[in-house]
């Protein structure tokens, strides 16, 4: 247990819906990543945050997605008006000392 | 941005036999980590090693940052090491991956 948790584990939506995802890591730990990941590839980096402050984002965060990290503590990625090409498993790490740990992951299907 | 290529990209064994995996990256990087991913999308760390050579039981890692590359090998393979191997590199508020190799080890 990496003490890393994302909420849902699964989410079915319909094409055009909007999504949320959470993620909660261990607090006192101030880093926090939102990566992608497609079927046979690599995670792919979306964006980086040190406590509350969003400090890379990128390019594949197109302005239908946004993240936030209230008060440094959890985080929620939202995508909005869901494409098909959005189906993925979304993946939250938190930097621990010089490691990032996962959580499990939120699979994410668009019908 | 920084480049990490993993070979091979598969790899199928014997139960019983050795291998070696490489991540090789474009640029210097301050941290490095390998990962496992198990059957259910978990990624499960194995290493952190930015420099310098670790063992964990069968596994070990090697960093060779002045040649940016790092080997992971595992020794006596079991099947339920079968998965997929990832390598992950830090540089500054980003952490990238390889493609990965994905790797069958067969009873």
């Amino acid at each position: 247990d990496t003490g890393v948790s994302q909420d849902p584990r699964h989410k079915i939506t319909k094409r055009g819906q909007n999504v949320t995802f959470r993620c909660d890591p261990i607090s006192e730990h101030n880093r926090l990543y939102w990566y992608r990941q497609t079927l046979g590839q690599g995670p792919e980096f979306l964006t980086y945050f040190q406590n509350e402050a969003q400090l890379e984002k990128s390019r594949l965060l197109s302005d239908r997605f946004s993240a936030e990290r209230p008060k440094g503590s959890f985080s929620t990625l939202e995508i909005q008006r869901t494409e098909q090409g959005d189906s993925a498993m979304y993946l939250c790490a938190n930097g621990q000392g010089p490691e990032a740990f996962f959580g499990q992951g939120t699979r994410l299907t668009v019908v | 941005g920084i480049q990490v290529e993993q070979s091979p990209p598969d790899l199928i064994l014997q139960e019983g036999a050795n291998s070696t995996l490489r991540c090789n990256f474009s640029d210097s990087v301050n941290n490095l980590q390998w990962f496992h991913q198990n059957p259910w999308g978990q990624l499960i760390n194995l290493f952190y090693i930015p420099s310098g050579t670790k063992q964990n039981g069968r596994l070990s890692a090697t960093t060779v940052a002045t040649e940016r590359y790092s080997l992971l090998y595992i020794s006596s393979s079991q099947t339920t090491d079968s998965g997929v191997y990832f390598c992950a590199v830090d540089r500054v508020n980003d952490m990238r991956f390889g493609a990965g190799t994905r790797l069958t080890v067969k009873p």
